[in-house]
């Protein structure tokens, strides 16, 4: 595709149940991120994918909190019985790969609703 | 931890005038600095990406400044149009990371 694609748009679930959003990186991007963006805590960042491994899982909030990728390409980011604090905007975002000159390009995001 | 401050948080401006939009960043040992627009409800559309190495880059009517000993850059859009009215945000990439570091951004507004 164009650019980095997420689904879905947005999601409502009640609080307790298990959520999965996903993220289709641009074609050939070996890089991937997940970041959410909520009103209190602004952008952050929660893991970075190279190929299918996570070197650096270190912004995940809680052990809810999980990702995998696959094929070097699409990634699924779940979150366990989910909490109202949980609800945010995750963004995805993938580049060429990790040097000094890799953009990374951001999907239009997935807004999560924990009622 | 890396901080990212961007000042002011809100600017209005009539159209045609130029744009000046500060971030600031405690932590010199940078990889890069990009700077991104956000529409509302959107996701982050890059609009530049600076290497440490460099000074400034330019797109257009877009031209960032990197100034990596003081911590500074400086986006500039010149002849701002209503279509520029968009929340801008700048994020950095510390050297040994992967992640970036973003600051709460600027929200802008044209009248026009």
């Amino acid at each position: 595709g164009a650019g980095v694609s997420q689904s879905p748009s947005n999601k409502v679930t009640e609080k307790g149940k298990d959520v999965e959003l996903r993220c289709d990186p641009i074609s050939g991007h070996t890089a991937l991120y997940w970041y959410r963006q909520s009103l209190g805590q602004g952008l952050e960042f929660l893991i970075y994918f190279q190929g299918n491994s996570a070197p650096d899982k270190s912004g995940l909030p809680s052990d809810r909190f999980s990702a995998e990728r696959t094929g070097g390409s699409v990634s699924t980011l779940t979150i366990q019985r989910t909490q109202q604090e949980d609800s945010a905007v995750y963004l995805c975002a993938s580049s060429t790969g990790a040097g000094a000159g890799n953009e990374q390009f951001f999907g239009p995001g997935t807004r999560l609703t924990v009622l | 931890k890396q901080e990212v401050t961007q000042i002011p948080a809100a600017l209005s401006v009539p159209e045609g005038e130029n744009l000046v939009l500060n971030c600031s960043f405690t932590d010199s040992a940078i990889y890069n600095l990009q700077w991104f627009r956000q529409d509302p409800g959107k996701g982050l559309t890059s609009l530049l990406l600076i290497q440490s190495s460099q000074r400034e880059q330019t797109s257009g009517r877009l031209n960032a400044s990197l100034d990596k000993s003081s911590g500074r850059s400086t986006l500039y859009i010149a002849a701002s149009q209503p279509g520029d009215s968009a929340t801008y945000l700048c994020a950095v990439r510390e050297i040994n990371d992967y992640k970036l570091s973003f600051g709460a951004g600027t929200t802008v507004t044209v009248r026009a």
